[in-house]
């Protein structure tokens, strides 16, 4: 069993379009996030969810929403797609906040 | 605010030899250290990881690192290297009770030669 599961692996699409990015675990676990990977591969958090609420929201566009409808699962929507939002999106949950995070193997966005 | 800073981004070793790769945090309060891998086209895995109590601690795939406090570093490594070690490794801190998440250093990308 997938521990952290996210759909889909590859995500191709045009511009100005919106498309969403689901996850879910089966840890049990109460906290879980969305981080971005360049193509530098640089890891930055996006946002951080802890029993369904929001605790991080880091400087991303309002065009980015996550949603999370109970505790295993986090999706994370993006509105008017841009060419800058290519990049690898990975969800991630841990036990709590600032413990080890467990990664799904992560949304390989291609906007052209 | 904590942050890291992983010396090199590149560090190419001979198989067999010994793997150090570099890591130092900057932290406002105690803080809990971990050491990821991500293999090309996949998600990270967790090497190892200090919280409290041992310095030294031990990981998956005879890694190793050690917190030293004074020196605010981390640093991985592993007596022998394997073809199979060759991957990028990723150096992240979080502030121990506080709320910021992971933050992750840029990564090392290893390369073992035969």
């Amino acid at each position: 069993d997938t521990a952290v599961s996210q759909t889909p692996k590859y995500l191709v699409t045009q511009m100005g379009n919106d498309k969403s990015i689901k996850c879910e675990q089966n840890l049990g676990h109460d906290t879980m996030y969305w981080y971005k990977q360049d193509s530098k591969k640089f890891l930055k958090i996006m946002f951080s969810y802890n029993n369904k609420e929001l605790i991080i929201n880091e400087t991303v566009p309002n065009r980015f929403s996550p949603k999370s409808p109970d505790k295993a699962h986090l999706n994370l929507h993006i509105n008017s797609l841009e060419l800058g939002d290519s990049a690898v999106y990975f969800c991630a949950s841990s036990p709590s906040l600032n413990t080890e995070a467990f990664f799904g193997q992560g949304t390989r966005l291609t906007v052209v | 605010a904590q942050s890291v800073t992983q010396l090199g981004s590149h560090v190419s070793v001979s198989e067999g030899a010994l793997v150090l790769l570099r890591c130092n945090y900057s932290s406002s309060v105690p803080p809990y250290l971990f050491w990821y891998v991500q293999y090309p086209n996949q998600g990270l895995q967790l090497l190892l990881k200090y919280t409290t109590g041992a310095t030294l601690v031990k990981g998956i795939n005879g890694f190793e690192a050690e917190f030293k406090k004074s020196e605010t570093s981390f640093h991985l490594t592993k007596p022998s290297a394997h073809m199979s070690d060759a991957a990028e490794y990723f150096c992240a801190v979080s502030s121990g009770g506080g709320a910021d998440g992971l933050t992750f250093g840029k990564g090392t990308h290893l390369i073992i030669q035969p």
